[in-house]
């Protein structure tokens, strides 16, 4: 069974770094992209960027570029998601997401969020 | 970045009712769409991908057509389970979503 597990709740203070988590298992992880989805507090989603674990390839949504960092480390099949300085606009729940790809693009597997809270 | 509209916002049926939801793109993008239901505080689930094919586990009810810049997502048949919000995206890079559709009970 495939299944992305996400590091628990986070509350931070602004200026404050993060890395959250998101373990991929029951599948390759090294032969799928995956992504992360932010959505703020009421709002829609909102796509930030892709890792392809293989070999570290990362792409990032013109709107998050420079704003977080995306890693992984294939060894122990986990995908990051980090902060240097957070903002209180940075308070969101946060998704991992595998990207299956080929013929067809779409997001088939969603972990179960990560809810960041910026708060001083 | 190609944008996608969604429309209605809001939406309220009841039990038993066909509804659709629109979504456009600002260009075109082939079938690269997929189609999310988000029940509240839950993530996401994947119903549609490439347009119009139902991902497994799905029910039947749920059907996409479109292709270009106009999709639609059909509810043959409201269940009381479908109450929720519905996102489109589109798999063209930067991917972006609509800004959802909540389907509310009448």
């Amino acid at each position: 069974e495939v299944q992305l597990v996400q590091s628990g709740a986070e509350v931070k203070k602004p200026g404050e770094s993060l890395k959250i988590s998101c373990k991929g298992s029951g599948y390759s992880f090294t032969s799928y992209w995956i992504g992360w989805v932010r959505q703020m507090p009421g709002k829609g989603l909102e796509w930030m960027g892709i890792i392809y674990p293989g070999d570290s390839d990362t792409r990032y949504s013109p709107s998050f570029q420079g704003q977080v960092t995306i890693s992984a480390d294939k060894s122990i099949s986990t995908a990051y998601l980090q902060w240097s300085s957070l903002k209180a606009s940075d308070t969101a729940m946060y998704y991992c997401v595998r990207l299956r790809t080929g013929d067809s693009h779409y997001f088939d597997y969603w972990g179960q969020g990560t809810l960041v809270t910026v708060s001083s | 970045a190609i944008q996608l509209t969604q429309s209605p916002s809001s939406l309220s049926a009841s039990v038993g009712d066909r509804v659709t939801i629109t979504c456009r793109a600002s260009q075109g993008i082939s079938s690269a769409l997929a189609w999310y239901q988000q029940k509240p505080g839950k993530a996401p689930k994947l119903l549609i991908y490439d347009a119009s094919s139902l991902e497994s586990g799905v029910p039947s009810r749920f059907s996409g057509s479109g292709s270009g810049t106009d999709f639609t997502l059909t509810i043959s048949s409201l269940q009381p389970e479908d109450f929720a919000t519905y996102y489109c995206q589109q798999f063209n890079s930067p991917y972006t979503f609509g800004q959802g559709t909540k389907l509310e009970i009448k």
